[in-house]
């Protein structure tokens, strides 16, 4: 009964680094999702995959990029970190594509770069 | 001007309180609205939908007013538990989903 399962939890990058947020849910949902949180704002939406083959851009998809590795899987990466890309991430997924279906969220990924 | 409002709190209740929050939404054309709970340093999970006529479950009622374009959720009997922060979400169609930054609840024994 995992749901969406996100790794890694905890990470801290240098400035430029690269890396790659990795997510994967099991309830056989259509669409997922990437948010980041940040102190003082509501989620935000980076990118979505409405269905597996495809990928769009959200609110906030500048410095991101994702894949749709398959229907379970949705990464999220970082290709050179900067610190204004220090915040909680969470993946979400749910049974079709927008927001009439509830969300299910992963435990999140909190991510300082320095 | 941003798309869900809401204060932020804190509201600190006592243990058996009846607490309610509110949350305005800028879209007129927006389809769904929910509210979402969320622990500290935790993920967000859905509470509950929130339904033209009004919804309850259990201790908790959402009731939503087009017209003035704001949510409620009323919360009574408080409990230890309840302690969070409640987000209200709304969808504005496609893959448009708004949160609010959250209302920090806390209840005391």
């Amino acid at each position: 009964n995992a749901g969406v399962t996100q790794t890694p939890k905890f990470q801290v990058l240098k400035t430029g680094q690269s890396m790659t947020l990795q997510c994967a849910q099991d309830m056989n949902h259509n669409s997922m999702y990437w948010y980041r949180q940040d102190p003082g704002m509501g989620l935000r939406l980076i990118y979505y995959s409405a269905s597996e083959g495809t990928t769009d851009k959200g609110e906030v998809p500048n410095g991101y990029n994702v894949s749709r590795l398959n229907k379970r899987e949705f990464s999220l990466r970082l290709e050179s970190a900067a610190p204004s890309q220090t915040s909680v991430y969470f993946c979400a997924s749910s049974e079709a594509s927008g927001g009439n279906y509830g969300y299910t969220f992963g435990s999140g990924t909190r991510l300082t770069v320095v | 001007r941003k798309e869900v409002e809401q204060d932020p709190g804190p509201f600190n209740v006592p243990e058996g309180a009846t607490v309610a929050f509110n949350c305005t939404y800028s879209n007129s054309a927006s389809q769904s609205f929910f509210w979402y709970r969320q622990d500290c340093r935790k993920e967000p999970k859905l509470l509950m939908s929130v339904y033209s006529s009004g919804n309850e479950d259990g201790r908790f009622t959402a009731q939503l007013n087009r017209a003035s374009q704001y949510i409620s959720l009323l919360i009574r009997d408080s409990k230890l538990s309840d302690s969070a922060t409640y987000l209200c979400v709304v969808w504005g169609g496609a893959n448009n989903l708004f949160f609010g930054t959250g209302t920090r609840l806390t209840v005391i024994p």
